[in-house]
């Protein structure tokens, strides 16, 4: 079992669609979590980070985080063109004193006008 | 702020020579540096975590003296892919954190695509 789930997409969604990304995790030691997106043939872009369970907003993102569950979601409002990418989902914890992170496999998102 | 480079953003190379690629973070020190591999469609795997005068530190599994890290100063570190095979073909993205910062705050260059023929 992989430590970090993400279902690979492809998803396809309208213009204007909420779009929900998931990962699920099995270490409970995962102390801090992360969103990224990754245009094609680009390096990661960092979009969100939470530390705690809850929800974080950020204009058009949420990030949800349920320690409980073990599950992280990454909600993305009136979804545009632009938004099409690859979204990674990461996670971290203290190792050897550097802060390691382990990504998720990433879900492609298709936004269509 | 906060900008990753890295050279070159592609290169392709015949089997059995090295290639070097570099990682800049062009606004900020960086005590600690990432390289990671990404295959087509998988996720980024951490190869090896880079500190600023030290030696690195490879993942399972990471050949050492195939992946050489060298970081020798607070803004560049580098990886060298030694004796380069086709299943070393991959992308090549390094990610810095600024000093004085918890690490986990990565940013991440725009990546190097590997070919090797």
């Amino acid at each position: 079992q992989k430590e970090v789930e993400q279902d690979p997409g492809p998803l396809s969604v309208p213009e204007g669609a909420i779009v929900s990304l998931n990962c699920t995790y099995s270490n409970s030691a995962f102390q801090y979590f992360m969103w990224y997106r990754q245009y094609s043939r680009k390096g990661p872009e960092l979009l969100m980070y939470t530390y705690s369970s809850g929800n974080k907003e950020d204009g058009r993102f949420t990030a949800q985080v349920d320690k409980s569950s073990k599950y992280i979601s990454l909600f993305i409002r009136d979804s545009q063109p632009s938004d099409s990418a690859t979204y990674l989902c990461a996670m971290g914890f203290g190792y050897g004193g550097y802060n390691k992170l382990i990504f998720g496999a990433g879900t492609r998102l298709a936004v269509h006008p | 702020g906060a900008v990753v480079s890295q050279h070159p953003s592609r290169v392709i190379c015949k089997s059995g020579t090295s290639v070097k690629i570099e990682c800049r973070s062009l606004d900020f020190q960086a005590t600690t540096m990432f390289w990671y591999r990404q295959f087509p469609k998988q996720s980024l795997m951490l190869m090896a975590t880079s500190n600023e005068g030290s030696k690195a530190t490879y993942e399972q599994g990471v050949e050492k003296d195939k992946f050489l890290i060298n970081h020798a100063s607070l803004t560049l570190s580098t990886l060298t892919v030694t004796s380069a095979h086709p299943e070393d073909s991959s992308f090549y993205i390094c990610s810095a954190t600024p000093s004085g910062t918890n690490t986990d705050t990565q940013y991440f260059g725009p990546g190097t695509r590997l070919t090797v023929l």
